[in-house]
Formats: structure tokens, C-alpha cells, sequence
């Protein structure tokens, strides 16, 4: 299996609203992260995870909340976003540090309305 | 601050010509770099990548770059693109663990 899979392709929320972006990977890799796309801009990274603990935040917003429960899922917990987060939100995936590559999912497109 | 820049933000070209992508880093020490393309529609896809060795890196769908360190560069080269090629390209680079940046991409065209 040599891919990272999200979940959903899409979703709408409201401004009130709490969901959740899943994304799972079982290449064995160590180290798990988050970006944002908006539309025609280069990803942006929010989070990375390395062995299953936060070792980098950007600086995101709280409303955004990150989650690893083990080393194959990591979850993106969305509570009270504004519409300007609505966006493509990619998921990667590397061995450790990232010198071998990193593999994206396909991403969630989140609409808040 | 480490930052990587493609300075083609749209091509167009014709379907057999060649195709040549420019990006720059700003990185001073040991750099990993990186093309990723994407469909329409579709995720990134790894290109090629630079890791050491070889400055001239072969990748998938026929695609080479070159890493110029005197001219902190890592063009994206094809000798003749197809209107399959369309696609929207980024450069990037990782020097700091796993804290990989992206360029601001170029839109590339293949008119058939």
C-alpha cells in the first residue's frame, strides 16, 4: 500500500459546527502532516506529527485541532471555522524527516458556510 | 527565512515544444528538493527529487531537472510536452526537519 487516503473527499459545514478530516496512511511512515491549499496557492503546512507527537504547529488557529492515535491515522478536529478556512486540506506522509519524499492523499475540500 | 520561488506563474505552449520551469531556493546549507505536479482536480504527485549526488535527476512522464548550486537553482525540464502535461507545477525544497515549502506554483498550457 503505498498510499495516504482521506476522508471525506468533501464537506460542508456550518460556522457552528464540529467535524473531523481523517486521513490514513500504512507505508510505515513516521512522520504525518497537515496543509492547506487555497485555491490556486501552494500548500501551506499547518502541522506535522513525528512519531505520534506534535512537533511542529504553525502558529494555527485553535479552532483547528490536531490528533494522532497511532502511527498510521491522523485526524484534523474543525470547530467554529470562518468561511475564509474553507479550502483543500491535504494530508502527507514521510519516512522521519521527510529526505525520502513525502506522499500526499487527495485532500478534503472543506466549504464553511 | 528559507523560502523557495518559481518565478513562471502561467506557460502555455504547443504540443512537441519543450518546456523548461524555473525555480530558485534561498537555502544555505543541505537542501532536499522537489517537483510535484497537479492534474486537474487530482492530488500532488511526485516529479523527481534532489536528494545528493548527480545534480541532473530523472523522474516520471519524462521529466529531468538540474540542480545548479552556484545558482541556487533546480529548473524542471522536458524536451517535448504533451497536451497531457497540463497541469499545475511546484517546486519545493526541505532543509529544516520535515518542514517541507512549496513555491507559489506555475500553471502550465499544452495547447493540442
Amino acid at each position: 500500500d503505498t498510499e495516504v487516503t482521506q476522508t471525506p473527499k468533501h464537506l460542508v459545514m456550518g460556522m457552528t459546527n464540529k467535524k473531523s478530516l481523517k486521513c490514513e496512511q500504512h507505508m510505515g511512515h513516521r512522520a504525518m502532516y497537515w496543509y492547506k491549499q487555497k485555491a490556486k496557492k501552494p500548500p501551506e503546512l499547518m502541522f506535522v506529527y513525528s512519531y505520534e507527537k506534535l512537533s511542529i504547529n504553525e502558529s494555527v488557529p485553535s479552532r483547528f485541532s490536531p490528533e494522532c492515535p497511532n502511527s498510521s491515522l491522523l485526524n484534523l478536529h474543525l470547530h467554529a471555522l470562518q468561511p475564509e478556512d474553507s479550502a483543500l486540506y491535504l494530508c502527507a506522509s514521510s519516512q522521519d524527516g521527510g529526505d525520502y519524499g513525502y506522499t500526499f492523499g487527495s485532500g478534503t475540500r472543506l466549504t464553511v458556510v | 527565512a528559507q523560502s523557495v520561488s518559481q518565478h513562471n506563474h502561467h506557460v502555455i505552449l504547443s504540443e512537441a515544444a519543450s518546456l523548461e520551469l524555473g525555480c530558485n531556493y534561498s537555502y544555505g546549507g543541505t537542501v532536499n528538493l522537489f517537483w510535484y505536479v497537479q492534474y486537474p482536480g487530482q492530488h500532488l504527485q511526485l516529479l523527481l527529487k534532489y536528494f545528493s549526488g548527480d545534480p541532473l535527476v530523472k523522474g516520471i512522464k519524462g521529466f529531468e531537472a538540474e540542480f545548479i548550486k552556484s545558482k541556487f537553482s533546480f529548473n524542471l525540464r522536458k524536451p517535448s510536452v504533451q497536451w497531457s502535461d497540463t497541469a499545475e507545477y511546484f517546486c519545493a525544497g526541505n532543509t529544516g526537519f520535515q518542514k517541507l515549502v512549496f513555491g507559489t506554483g506555475t500553471r502550465l498550457l499544452v495547447s493540442p
